[in-house]
Parts: structure tokens; sequence; C-alpha cells
């Protein structure tokens, strides 16, 4: 367990539908982060928060929308998804010691788009 | 564009010995570099970082920089079958909350 819980594990949804993923780090962090895992391609970063504010917006679609209400806690809104958006999704939680970016992740959400 | 580039492999070492993975990256502004292990269905796990030139040893690891030819390596002493997975490396420039690029990855497999 590395003190970052994601839920839910796995999501099903159709391209109409509305959902949010949860991120919560239970490791004093500041930086909180999401990434996109597809196959064959490297880890994508998506969104990147550093005490609360977005400091990071990869050109990631619209249809992505982040929020993160406090340094613990963060979310990815979902809406109106295309199939090419399943992937596995990560997020992940840094202490930014000394300026060195040490990501701890979560076990993911594993997201199919019908 | 930063890029950081692995050989995806699969790389196949005997029990026993030694296994070496490589990267390469592209921005000569990255400071710092981790490598990460994934098993299969699980989220990568930090390893070892190293963001000054030459070897840092932790246990069975050893991570190697080389920033004047951007290649930063990861060996494996005394693999075991355990080890078989997938090593992702990735860098960053540092300074701030910039995210970490990652390579595709390396699937390593240890054969008994």
């Amino acid at each position: 367990e590395t003190g970052v819980t994601q839920t839910p594990r796995h999501l099903v949804m159709g391209m109409t539908n509305k959902k949010s993923l949860k991120c919560e780090q239970h490791l004093g962090h500041n930086a909180m982060y999401w990434y996109k895992q597809s196959a064959k391609k490297p880890l994508e970063l998506m969104f990147v928060y550093s005490l609360e504010e977005r400091v990071e917006n990869n050109s990631v679609p619209s249809r992505f929308s982040p929020e993160c209400p406090n340094s613990s806690h963060l979310f990815l809104h979902l809406h109106t998804l295309q199939p090419e958006d399943s992937a596995l999704y990560l997020c992940a939680s840094s202490p930014r010691d000394r300026a060195i970016e040490k990501l701890f992740f979560g076990s993911g959400t594993q997201l199919s788009v019908l | 564009q930063k890029e950081v580039e692995q050989n995806s492999g699969p790389l196949s070492v005997p029990e026993g010995a030694i296994a070496s993975l490589n990267c390469t990256y592209s921005d000569r502004g990255s400071q710092s570099f981790f490598w990460y292990r994934q098993y299969s269905g699980k989220s990568p796990e930090l390893i070892m970082f190293i963001y000054s030139n030459g070897d840092k040893e932790d246990g069975r690891f050893t991570a190697q920089l080389n920033k004047a030819s951007q290649y930063v390596s990861l060996l494996i002493r005394d693999s075991q079958p355990s080890d078989s997975a997938t090593y992702l490396c990735a860098g960053n420039s540092g300074g701030g909350a910039d995210g970490l690029t990652f390579g595709k990855g390396t699937h390593l497999i240890i054969q008994p």
C-alpha cells in the first residue's frame, strides 16, 4: 500500500455518461498528479496540482476536468468520453522534497468507454 | 519535446545473472531520474532515483547516470524471478511540480 488510494478500481461507462474518479493521499504530500497509461505508450502526464493550484495542463481535452479541493484529495471528472479514452488512469502524489519529484502512485482506475 | 527512450524488450536474463536496463533522454535540462518497477496489472513502484553523475547503489540495484551522454541505466544483480516486471525510466527538470516524463518501459523476464 503506497498511501495513495484510488476509487473505483474499474469503471465501464458509455460515451454519454458522466463519472468521476477519486484519489486520496495519506502521505502529507503537497503535489498531486493524474497520469494516463495506454497499452504500448509511455505514461502521459495529464494534470499537476501543487498546493491545490493547477500548474500543468498537458493539452488534455476538455472532456477531462480535474478538481483539487485540498492537498489530500484529487478528482477527475469525465463526460462525453470517446472509446480511445479507455486506459488505466493513475493518480500520484509527491512531497517535492528538495525539488526531486518522487512520485507515489495509487492502484489506478481501469476505465473502459463503450 | 521532452522524450525518454527505452528498448521495450522483452529482455530475458537467467536467474542469478546481472540484468542491465538502459534509457536515454533528450532534455538536457533534466536533473533527476527515476526507475519504477511495474508488475502486470499493478501500478508503478519507485525503486531508485539518481541526480548526480556516477553510480548509486541500493541493495541489488545500481543506478548509473551519465549526463554528458544523456544516459541512465539500472543494473540488477543476482536477478530473481520476482524481478520479472516492466521497468520504467523517468526524468524531470526539477525545481517545481512539473511531473515526470516516462519512457515506454522495458519488459524484463528472469528465467529460472
